[in-house]
């Protein structure tokens, strides 16, 4: 099991410029996530979604979209960079199917992204 | 929303003290509750979580927290800690039964002096 990675490990963007993000998760978990993790602020979460086909807005959606066409694939989409985007993000799964009770988050290693 | 907060952002001890990470958390339902630990340039894995039962949790390095759901805290302790353990701690909270969403804290880096 490769549980959850993520794609690129790196990118240096310039302002304007679009770019995707992929997440796969090889654990045949419902529901992943996108987080960005900035100093002093911990984790704030970007998108999420509860199952293929469905996404929902964090609590810092703007500028961001994101698309679960397969169930093992979370991809999140920058459409127009800006610096303030500069950030380590963070992809993670959780709750496998089948009534199977299980909270814990597993998480990706992390994209450095970094808005010129 | 849930609101997690970790008062210290930093702490340091030295190698073989005592150390506490605080925790508390916002809420007027039965939440779980975790513990992840970050280590240099990683992501976060779990280091341990309460779900229900026994409010004494502990991980497999030492590690140890207590739900107490009357002052709102899961604290996080180690009765003497290593080197390896110099990284970022995060706290997290999840509603009962399961939401969508997890709230994390801000974070607490811990630094082992040798």
């Amino acid at each position: 099991n490769a549980g959850v990675t993520q794609t690129p490990k790196f990118r240096v963007l310039k302002t304007g410029q679009s770019m995707t993000l992929l997440c796969a998760q090889d654990m045949n978990h419902e529901y992943m996530y996108w987080y960005r993790q900035d100093p002093g602020m911990g984790l704030r979460l970007i998108h999420y979604s509860v199952g293929e086909g469905t996404t929902a807005k964090g609590e810092v959606p703007d500028g961001y979209n994101v698309s679960r066409l397969k169930k093992q694939n979370f991809l999140l989409g920058l459409e127009s960079a800006a610096p303030s985007q500069t950030s380590v993000y963070f992809c993670a799964s959780s709750w496998p199917s089948a009534g199977v009770v299980e909270e814990t988050q597993y998480f990706g290693p992390g994209t450095r992204l970094l808005v010129l | 929303a849930q609101s997690v907060t970790q008062l210290d952002s930093q702490v340091p001890v030295f190698e073989e003290a005592p150390v506490e990470l605080r925790c508390n958390y916002s809420s007027s339902v039965s939440v779980y509750l975790f513990w992840y630990v970050q280590y240099p340039n990683q992501g976060l894995q779990l280091l341990l979580k309460y779900l229900s039962g026994s409010t004494l949790v502990e991980s497999i390095n030492g590690f140890e927290a207590e739900f107490n759901k009357s002052q709102t805290s899961f604290h996080l302790r180690k009765p003497s800690v290593h080197i390896s353990d110099t990284a970022e701690y995060f706290c997290a909270v999840s509603e009962v039964p399961p939401g969508n969403q997890f709230y994390f804290g801000t974070g607490t880096s811990l630094t082992v002096i040798p």
